[in-house]
């Protein structure tokens, strides 16, 4: 079964430009997560969703970001206008259930550089 | 301060040496605790659980104090596929899985 898959792997941009990650969970994980990591601040959360829907959107930093998850098997990540102080790697995961088991799927993460 | 803090290390050791290291978490009403591993530029994946009781997985030992608020996990006979970052996580009473910053152990020959 594919993983947690998520695209780019990669990105390095300029300041002010605008960023979108996407992400596809695993089929039939009702979680998904979007972290960010940073060598200062390690894994943070910044949004998570149950069912599509957003639950707890405390962690993104400011008006520049927005997640959204228009359906079951694809969710987007947006950072518009982008800052150097962005960069980071942000990985999303999903889950199966909050209350059960808790294992968390990771992506390989998306590394965006931003000049 | 932090929920969820640990030993950045590293902890440099040899072949089959033990090695140990702690996390603590500031909320005394988390209810679930786990140790993730990551390797260098990779995600992070589940190594265990860690139960009230401690449990071991293989060479792997967790062990949690709740009335210290500290888990900790012990590896022995280490191997230099050891080397990677743990994470210590904790999940609180709303479901909200935090992360440690982790520990590096780097097991050389």
């Amino acid at each position: 079964d594919a993983g947690v898959i998520q695209s780019p792997r990669h990105e390095v941009t300029e300041m002010g430009q605008e960023v979108t990650l996407r992400c596809k969970p695993i089929s039939g994980h009702d979680y998904l997560f979007w972290y960010r990591q940073t060598m200062m601040r390690g894994l943070e959360l910044l949004i998570y969703f149950n069912n599509n829907v957003p639950i707890d959107d405390s962690g993104m930093p400011e008006d520049r970001f927005s997640a959204k998850m228009p359906n079951a098997s694809f969710s987007t990540l947006k950072i518009q206008p982008s800052e150097p102080r962005d960069s980071a790697v942000y990985f999303c995961a999903s889950s199966l259930a909050l209350a059960g088991v808790r294992e968390l799927f990771f992506g390989e993460g998306s590394r965006l550089t931003v000049l | 301060r932090k929920e969820v803090e640990q030993d950045p290390g590293p902890f440099n050791v040899p072949e089959g040496a033990t090695v140990a290291f702690n996390c603590t978490y500031s909320n005394s009403a988390s209810q679930s605790f786990f140790w993730y591993r990551q390797d260098c530029r990779k995600e992070p994946k589940l190594l265990m659980s860690v139960y009230s009781s401690g449990n071991e997985d293989g060479r792997f030992t967790a062990q949690l104090n709740r009335a210290s608020q500290y888990i900790s996990l012990l590896i022995r006979d280490s191997k230099l596929s050891d080397s990677a970052t743990y994470l210590c996580v904790v999940k609180s009473q709303d479901y909200k899985l935090s992360f440690g910053a982790g520990t590096t152990v780097t097991v050389r020959a």
